[in-house]
């Protein structure tokens, strides 16, 4: 089983700054990492996939690097809205989550 | 567009069997996808359960061991999980999704529903 790991547990952070999650696996994903946001009471939303892919509908300042074991979620200018909880999720092996980032005001 | 629709008992007793049907809509249930359950306990992260292709090939979470079986009804254009012996560690709120050709991500997602184990 992949263990994929996120940081930090918690993001705090203004409308208008950056933030940056990463997500460590186990082993070698190569690209096959993808992230998703959720806010309270609804189902996760697709965000990136293929490491930096951006999903159809989501604004350009969302953005994804890394590949092998180390990836990066990059959200520029946060805007009101991006504040949720943020997963990665791998399918290089099955499937597996990670704990999540909580960006928080 | 497809949508996905999660129904089944929202309370079930400790030791009993835990069922939900997702029905599809918007396409085919045999068009290349992986049909999938999610969990997501109270508070907690996100958990996959595990996938089915129309074809009737499973892949399952090791974690849940034999309780879990995921079927599929193309009659009826859905697909259902059951989880036996299940305790309060069950409880979460199941969502069904599925992996779309051809990114093989889960780009559509159910509203989710939300199952109790209690007595």
């Amino acid at each position: 089983e992949i263990v994929l790991t996120q940081s930090p547990a918690t993001l705090s952070l203004s409308p208008g700054e950056r933030a940056t999650l990463s997500c460590w696996a186990s082993q070698s994903l190569d690209s096959y990492l993808a992230w998703y946001q959720q806010k309270p009471g609804q189902a996760p939303r697709l965000v990136i996939y293929d490491a930096s892919k951006r999903a159809t509908g989501i604004p350009a300042r969302f953005s994804g690097s890394g590949s092998g074991t180390d990836f990066t979620l990059t959200i520029s200018n946060l805007e009101p809205e991006d504040f949720a909880i943020y997963y990665c999720q791998q399918r290089r092996s099955l499937v597996s989550f990670g704990g999540g980032t909580k960006v928080e005001i | 567009q497809v949508q996905l629709q999660e129904s089944g008992a929202g309370l079930v007793k400790p030791s009993g069997t835990l069922s939900l049907t997702c029905a599809v809509s918007g396409t085919s249930i045999t068009t290349s996808n992986w049909w999938t359950w999610v969990r997501q306990s109270p508070g907690k992260g996100l958990e996959w359960i595990g996938e089915i292709y129309h074809t009737a090939n499973v892949n399952y979470n090791q974690s849940l061991g034999s309780r879990v079986t995921i079927s599929v009804d193309k009659s009826k254009n859905q697909f259902s999980l059951n989880l036996n012996s299940v305790t309060a560690a069950d409880t979460a709120i199941y969502y069904c999704t599925a992996k779309r050709c051809c990114n093989w991500y889960f780009e559509v997602w159910g509203r989710g529903a939300l199952v109790t184990v209690s007595a």
